[in-house]
């Protein structure tokens, strides 16, 4: 089955940090380049990081450069977020998601296919 | 950034009736639009891209249309599997941004 898999995420206090993971299975996950979205509970959906399907080249939202980090291991066909600085603006369901190659302009991706989340909640 | 905004914000409709969803972006897009099905609790679902084109497994009573800066979404015939929020996407440049959800609810 073609899916994606997040985990990772919990209860970390403000200031804190952690490591989100997305493994992919059913497809051949180093020839995808990947996103990370999110969503605060109860708001929709915020765009956050992509990265290169070799993992060369990455972007991140205004509101997450300097904190987060995008990174993959092709060898596990799984994608990371590591999450730090965290604050109560962070706090919210992540996803990944996989480039619909179909779908780019110049510069970027539509998606075609979602993981479940990992829910993030930062609280003292 | 682009704006992308939606409207209705949120909308009641039965079974059978036809449903449109518009969506705007602050400048020109091109056809680089997705749209995106989410259920509560669930990952959202892409429906659509390239503004017109449906993904693999999507009924054929969802269409899209639009180019530039107006984009519509339209179910032919709300089916009780189609209640849930629907939120437009563009990926012309980075950030990808999303409008703010279209909720369709049984009236």
């Amino acid at each position: 089955e073609v899916q994606l898999v997040e985990s990772g995420g919990g209860l970390v206090q403000p200031g804190g940090s952690l490591r989100l993971s997305c493994a992919g299975s059913g497809f051949t996950f180093g020839l995808y380049a990947m996103h990370w979205v999110r969503q605060a509970p109860g708001k929709g959906l915020e765009y956050v990081s992509a990265i290169s399907s070799n993992g060369d080249n990455t972007y991140y939202a205004n509101s997450v450069k300097g904190r987060f980090t995008v990174s993959r291991d092709n060898s596990k066909d799984t994608l990371y977020l590591q999450i730090g600085s965290l604050s109560a603006d962070d706090m919210g369901v992540y996803y990944c998601a996989r480039v619909d190659w179909r779908a780019c302009s110049t510069t970027s991706c539509s998606s075609d296919l979602w993981g479940q989340g990992t829910l993030v909640t930062v609280s003292s | 950034d682009i704006q992308m905004t939606q409207s209705p914000s949120s909308l009641s409709a039965s079974v059978g009736d036809r449903v449109t969803i518009t969506c705007r972006a602050s400048q020109g897009i091109s056809n680089y639009l997705a749209w995106l099905q989410q259920k509560p609790g669930k990952a959202p679902q892409s429906l659509i891209y390239a503004a017109s084109s449906l993904h693999s497994g999507v009924p054929s009573r969802f269409s899209g249309s639009g180019s530039g800066t107006d984009f519509t979404l339209t179910i032919s015939s709300l089916q009780p599997e189609d209640f849930a929020t629907y939120y437009c996407q563009q990926y012309l440049s980075y950030p990808q941004t999303f409008g703010q959800g279209t909720k369709v609810e049984i009236k």
